[in-house]
Protein backbone atom coordinates (compact mmCIF):
# COMPACT_ATOMS: atom_id res chain seq x y z
CA UNK A 1 0.00 0.00 0.00
CA UNK A 2 1.31 3.52 -0.78
CA UNK A 3 1.52 6.05 1.73
CA UNK A 4 2.54 9.72 1.99
CA UNK A 5 3.91 11.85 5.39
CA UNK A 6 4.51 15.24 4.97
CA UNK A 7 6.48 16.55 8.09
CA UNK A 8 5.13 19.85 9.11
CA UNK A 9 1.48 21.14 9.06
CA UNK A 10 2.51 24.63 8.52
CA UNK A 11 5.92 26.28 7.34
CA UNK A 12 6.36 29.75 7.89
CA UNK A 13 9.51 31.91 5.88
CA UNK A 14 10.40 35.45 5.11
CA UNK A 15 10.07 36.54 1.74
CA UNK A 16 13.46 36.02 -0.73
CA UNK A 17 14.16 32.64 1.75
CA UNK A 18 14.76 29.17 1.08
CA UNK A 19 11.49 27.28 1.06
CA UNK A 20 11.51 23.54 1.77
CA UNK A 21 8.67 21.31 2.10
CA UNK A 22 9.02 17.86 3.39
CA UNK A 23 7.40 14.88 1.59
CA UNK A 24 8.60 10.99 2.73
CA UNK A 25 6.49 8.40 0.93
CA UNK A 26 5.56 4.66 1.12
CA UNK A 27 5.18 2.66 -2.07
CA UNK A 28 5.69 -1.35 -2.30
CA UNK A 29 6.80 -0.70 -6.60
CA UNK A 30 8.72 2.21 -8.18
CA UNK A 31 6.77 5.31 -7.38
CA UNK A 32 5.25 8.28 -8.98
CA UNK A 33 5.23 11.54 -7.05
CA UNK A 34 3.67 14.97 -7.41
CA UNK A 35 3.37 18.01 -5.71
CA UNK A 36 -0.13 19.92 -6.17
CA UNK A 37 -0.74 23.56 -4.52
CA UNK A 38 -3.85 25.33 -3.34
CA UNK A 39 -3.95 28.96 -3.60
CA UNK A 40 -7.60 30.16 -0.96
CA UNK A 41 -10.71 29.27 -2.46
CA UNK A 42 -9.14 27.58 -5.57
CA UNK A 43 -9.15 24.03 -6.76
CA UNK A 44 -5.53 22.17 -6.29
CA UNK A 45 -3.09 22.52 -9.26
CA UNK A 46 -0.35 20.96 -10.60
CA UNK A 47 3.28 21.64 -9.69
CA UNK A 48 5.32 19.01 -10.99
CA UNK A 49 6.11 15.62 -11.06
CA UNK A 50 8.24 12.87 -11.60
CA UNK A 51 7.87 9.76 -13.70
CA UNK A 52 10.86 8.31 -13.59
CA UNK A 53 12.95 10.32 -15.79
CA UNK A 54 15.28 13.16 -14.31
CA UNK A 55 15.52 12.85 -10.51
CA UNK A 56 15.49 16.07 -10.21
CA UNK A 57 12.00 17.77 -11.64
CA UNK A 58 11.49 21.50 -12.01
CA UNK A 59 8.05 23.16 -11.53
CA UNK A 60 5.92 26.15 -12.58
CA UNK A 61 6.69 29.05 -10.20
CA UNK A 62 10.70 28.59 -9.80
CA UNK A 63 9.54 25.01 -7.98
CA UNK A 64 11.79 21.68 -7.93
CA UNK A 65 11.92 18.95 -5.94
CA UNK A 66 14.02 15.99 -5.76
CA UNK A 67 13.41 11.79 -5.75
CA UNK A 68 15.58 10.43 -3.24
CA UNK A 69 15.15 6.54 -3.58
CA UNK A 70 17.41 5.63 -0.73
CA UNK A 71 15.31 8.42 1.35
CA UNK A 72 12.18 7.71 0.06
CA UNK A 73 11.85 11.24 -0.21
CA UNK A 74 10.23 14.01 -2.67
CA UNK A 75 11.28 17.08 -0.68
CA UNK A 76 9.75 20.60 -2.36
CA UNK A 77 12.20 23.70 -3.19
CA UNK A 78 12.48 27.26 -4.25
CA UNK A 79 15.39 29.34 -3.43
CA UNK A 80 13.58 32.26 -2.94
CA UNK A 81 10.12 32.61 -1.60
CA UNK A 82 7.12 35.24 -2.40
CA UNK A 83 4.48 37.02 -1.29
CA UNK A 84 2.32 35.16 -3.67
CA UNK A 85 3.35 31.35 -2.84
CA UNK A 86 1.45 31.58 0.16
CA UNK A 87 -0.66 28.30 -0.15
CA UNK A 88 -1.31 24.99 0.91
CA UNK A 89 0.72 22.14 -0.92
CA UNK A 90 0.21 18.66 -1.44
CA UNK A 91 2.48 15.87 -2.09
CA UNK A 92 0.79 12.68 -3.90
CA UNK A 93 2.11 9.29 -4.60
CA UNK A 94 0.51 6.76 -7.62
CA UNK A 95 2.04 3.15 -7.90
CA UNK A 96 2.21 2.37 -11.72
CA UNK A 97 0.13 -0.48 -13.02
CA UNK A 98 2.11 -3.38 -14.08
CA UNK A 99 1.91 -3.30 -17.72
CA UNK A 100 0.27 -0.20 -18.50
CA UNK A 101 1.50 3.37 -18.37
CA UNK A 102 -1.34 4.39 -15.84
CA UNK A 103 -0.40 6.40 -12.59
CA UNK A 104 -3.35 4.35 -10.86
CA UNK A 105 -4.95 6.17 -7.50
CA UNK A 106 -2.99 8.99 -6.37
CA UNK A 107 -2.38 9.15 -2.49
CA UNK A 108 -2.26 12.45 -1.28
CA UNK A 109 -0.46 14.06 2.13
CA UNK A 110 -2.55 16.11 4.73
CA UNK A 111 -1.05 19.52 3.17
CA UNK A 112 1.64 21.60 4.19
CA UNK A 113 0.22 25.35 5.08
CA UNK A 114 3.12 27.74 3.52
CA UNK A 115 3.20 31.50 5.12
CA UNK A 116 5.56 34.03 3.62
CA UNK A 117 6.59 36.89 5.83
CA UNK A 118 7.40 40.52 4.28
CA UNK B 1 -10.37 27.19 -21.52
CA UNK B 2 -13.45 27.03 -18.90
CA UNK B 3 -12.32 24.82 -15.93
CA UNK B 4 -13.83 22.22 -13.58
CA UNK B 5 -17.19 23.70 -12.49
CA UNK B 6 -18.59 22.42 -9.23
CA UNK B 7 -22.08 23.53 -7.47
CA UNK B 8 -22.95 24.38 -5.37
CA UNK B 9 -20.09 26.21 -3.55
CA UNK B 10 -21.50 25.65 -0.08
CA UNK B 11 -24.23 23.33 1.44
CA UNK B 12 -25.03 23.46 5.13
CA UNK B 13 -27.51 20.52 6.15
CA UNK B 14 -28.81 18.51 9.18
CA UNK B 15 -28.02 14.42 9.08
CA UNK B 16 -30.08 12.32 8.07
CA UNK B 17 -30.97 14.78 5.50
CA UNK B 18 -29.66 14.13 1.45
CA UNK B 19 -27.58 16.10 -0.59
CA UNK B 20 -26.03 16.52 -4.04
CA UNK B 21 -23.63 17.90 -5.83
CA UNK B 22 -22.62 18.59 -9.37
CA UNK B 23 -19.82 18.59 -11.75
CA UNK B 24 -18.74 19.86 -15.48
CA UNK B 25 -15.39 18.39 -16.13
CA UNK B 26 -13.57 20.42 -18.71
CA UNK B 27 -14.69 19.71 -21.84
CA UNK B 28 -13.02 16.57 -24.08
CA UNK B 29 -12.21 15.25 -20.77
CA UNK B 30 -12.49 11.09 -20.45
CA UNK B 31 -11.57 10.82 -17.13
CA UNK B 32 -13.44 12.29 -13.74
CA UNK B 33 -12.64 12.12 -10.02
CA UNK B 34 -14.68 12.97 -6.84
CA UNK B 35 -12.41 13.23 -4.20
CA UNK B 36 -13.21 13.88 -0.38
CA UNK B 37 -11.30 16.66 1.99
CA UNK B 38 -11.76 16.78 5.56
CA UNK B 39 -10.44 19.57 7.14
CA UNK B 40 -6.34 19.06 8.16
CA UNK B 41 -6.22 15.97 5.79
CA UNK B 42 -5.50 15.37 1.73
CA UNK B 43 -8.01 15.03 -0.42
CA UNK B 44 -9.03 11.06 -0.72
CA UNK B 45 -10.29 9.41 -3.81
CA UNK B 46 -14.06 8.09 -3.51
CA UNK B 47 -14.65 7.28 -7.29
CA UNK B 48 -12.80 7.76 -10.51
CA UNK B 49 -14.67 7.47 -13.91
CA UNK B 50 -13.47 6.49 -17.52
CA UNK B 51 -16.31 8.07 -19.86
CA UNK B 52 -19.76 6.91 -18.31
CA UNK B 53 -17.93 3.71 -16.54
CA UNK B 54 -16.47 3.45 -13.09
CA UNK B 55 -12.98 2.32 -13.06
CA UNK B 56 -12.25 2.97 -8.96
CA UNK B 57 -15.24 2.72 -6.21
CA UNK B 58 -13.10 0.91 -3.87
CA UNK B 59 -13.61 3.79 -1.23
CA UNK B 60 -16.75 5.01 -1.83
CA UNK B 61 -19.05 4.05 1.21
CA UNK B 62 -21.79 2.84 -1.09
CA UNK B 63 -24.33 2.14 1.78
CA UNK B 64 -25.18 5.86 1.88
CA UNK B 65 -23.01 7.72 -1.53
CA UNK B 66 -23.75 7.33 -4.76
CA UNK B 67 -22.62 8.64 -7.38
CA UNK B 68 -23.63 8.76 -11.17
CA UNK B 69 -21.59 9.95 -14.78
CA UNK B 70 -24.88 9.63 -17.07
CA UNK B 71 -23.31 10.79 -21.06
CA UNK B 72 -19.87 11.15 -20.29
CA UNK B 73 -20.21 14.13 -19.44
CA UNK B 74 -21.42 16.08 -16.17
CA UNK B 75 -21.64 14.32 -13.16
CA UNK B 76 -23.40 14.11 -9.93
CA UNK B 77 -22.35 12.80 -5.90
CA UNK B 78 -25.06 12.44 -3.71
CA UNK B 79 -24.99 11.31 -0.35
CA UNK B 80 -27.87 9.82 1.55
CA UNK B 81 -28.27 10.03 4.57
CA UNK B 82 -25.68 12.31 5.63
CA UNK B 83 -24.14 11.95 8.66
CA UNK B 84 -21.87 14.31 11.03
CA UNK B 85 -18.79 12.57 9.75
CA UNK B 86 -19.53 13.46 6.22
CA UNK B 87 -18.73 17.33 6.79
CA UNK B 88 -16.30 18.04 4.10
CA UNK B 89 -14.96 19.71 1.37
CA UNK B 90 -15.83 17.59 -1.94
CA UNK B 91 -13.35 17.80 -4.98
CA UNK B 92 -14.09 17.10 -8.64
CA UNK B 93 -11.50 16.79 -11.07
CA UNK B 94 -10.66 15.51 -14.60
CA UNK B 95 -8.02 14.54 -16.80
CA UNK B 96 -7.60 14.58 -20.39
CA UNK B 97 -6.46 10.68 -20.30
CA UNK B 98 -6.91 7.91 -17.38
CA UNK B 99 -2.98 8.10 -16.84
CA UNK B 100 -3.48 10.34 -14.57
CA UNK B 101 -0.45 12.28 -14.90
CA UNK B 102 -2.11 15.80 -14.72
CA UNK B 103 -5.69 16.31 -12.71
CA UNK B 104 -7.44 19.85 -13.03
CA UNK B 105 -9.32 20.39 -10.38
CA UNK B 106 -12.74 22.13 -9.56
CA UNK B 107 -13.01 24.84 -6.32
CA UNK B 108 -14.67 22.26 -4.75
CA UNK B 109 -18.09 22.15 -2.76
CA UNK B 110 -18.13 22.56 0.94
CA UNK B 111 -20.51 20.92 3.05
CA UNK B 112 -21.26 20.89 6.81
CA UNK B 113 -23.66 18.50 8.19
CA UNK B 114 -25.14 19.61 11.65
Amino acid sequence: AQSVTQLGSHVSVSEGALVLLRCNYSSSVPPYLFWYVQYPNQGLQLLLKYTSAATLVKGINGFEAEFKKSETSFHLTKPSAHMSDAAEYFCAVSESIAGGTSYGKLTFGQGTILTVHP
Amino acid sequence: EAGVAQSPRYKIIEKRQSVAFWCNPISGHATLYWYQQILGQGPKLLIQFQNNGVVDDSQLPKDRFSAERLKGVDSTLKIQPAKLEDSAVYLCASSLDPSGAKLFFGSGTQLSVL
